[in-house]
């Protein structure tokens, strides 16, 4: 079956440290997006990208990287700079800017 | 710039009756716009978008909504609410003018008594 892929499930990170969340998809789809969701807040788009080797910030980028070296895989690393990272992560993506966005499970980060 | 705005953060309704679940929106151009839903600790689910035509639009499980262009508004509704509906539910839009940005609003939660 097609979908989208996020690992871990969990992740903890320790002061100062970065960590990377993990999106695959196998949709064969162009467009790819990350999204952190806070109680109260929604979705606030963090970075998405249109077509490999090119990505956009979204609403509130700083503190984050991305990377799309291939179609198939988004991943988003959470920087030191992030000083508020504990939060749930979503990853979507869409082949046709008509259609609507598939997401994974999400990735639930905390700090130790 | 794009926005989404859920007026309500919760909507309380008794099984069997009619809901509303609102949304508003501000784009550039045309919009197109969808509706999600959102288990516990899970990724959203395609409910409806419209992206053209009939203001009135069906979707999964019986929902369905109403583009209003002169209000900005695609409400959610469903005739007939069930428990199982208890979930958070978020609208969103992106424009038609060729870019893939897509903004969604801050979600509103449904709770359906028995």
């Amino acid at each position: 079956d097609g979908g989208i892929t996020q690992s871990p499930k969990y992740l903890f990170r320790k002061e100062g440290q970065n960590v990377t969340l993990s999106c695959e998809q196998n949709l064969n789809h162009d467009a790819m997006y990350w999204y952190r969701q806070d109680p109260g807040q929604g979705l606030r788009l963090i970075y998405y990208s249109q077509i490999v080797n090119d990505f956009q910030k979204g609403d509130i980028a700083e503190g984050y990287s991305v990377s799309r070296e291939k179609k198939e895989s988004f991943p988003l690393t959470v920087t030191s700079a992030q000083k508020n990272p504990t939060a749930f992560y979503l990853c979507a993506s869409i082949g046709d800017r008509r259609q609507p966005q598939h997401f994974g499970d999400g990735t639930r980060l905390s700090i130790l | 710039a794009q926005s989404v705005a859920q007026p309500e953060d919760q909507v309380n309704v008794a099984e069997g009756n009619p809901l509303t679940v609102k949304c508003t929106y501000s784009v550039s151009g045309n919009p197109y716009l969808f509706w999600y839903v959102q288990y516990p600790n899970r990724g959203l689910q395609f409910l409806l978008k419209y992206i053209t035509g009939d203001n009135l639009v069906k979707g999964s499980y019986g929902f369905e909504a109403e583009f209003n262009k002169s209000q900005t508004s695609f409400h959610l509704k469903k005739p007939s609410a069930l428990v199982s509906d208890s979930a958070l539910y978020f609208c969103a839009v992106r424009d038609n003018t060729g870019g893939f940005k897509t903004i969604f609003g801050a979600g509103t939660r449904l709770f359906v008594k028995a």
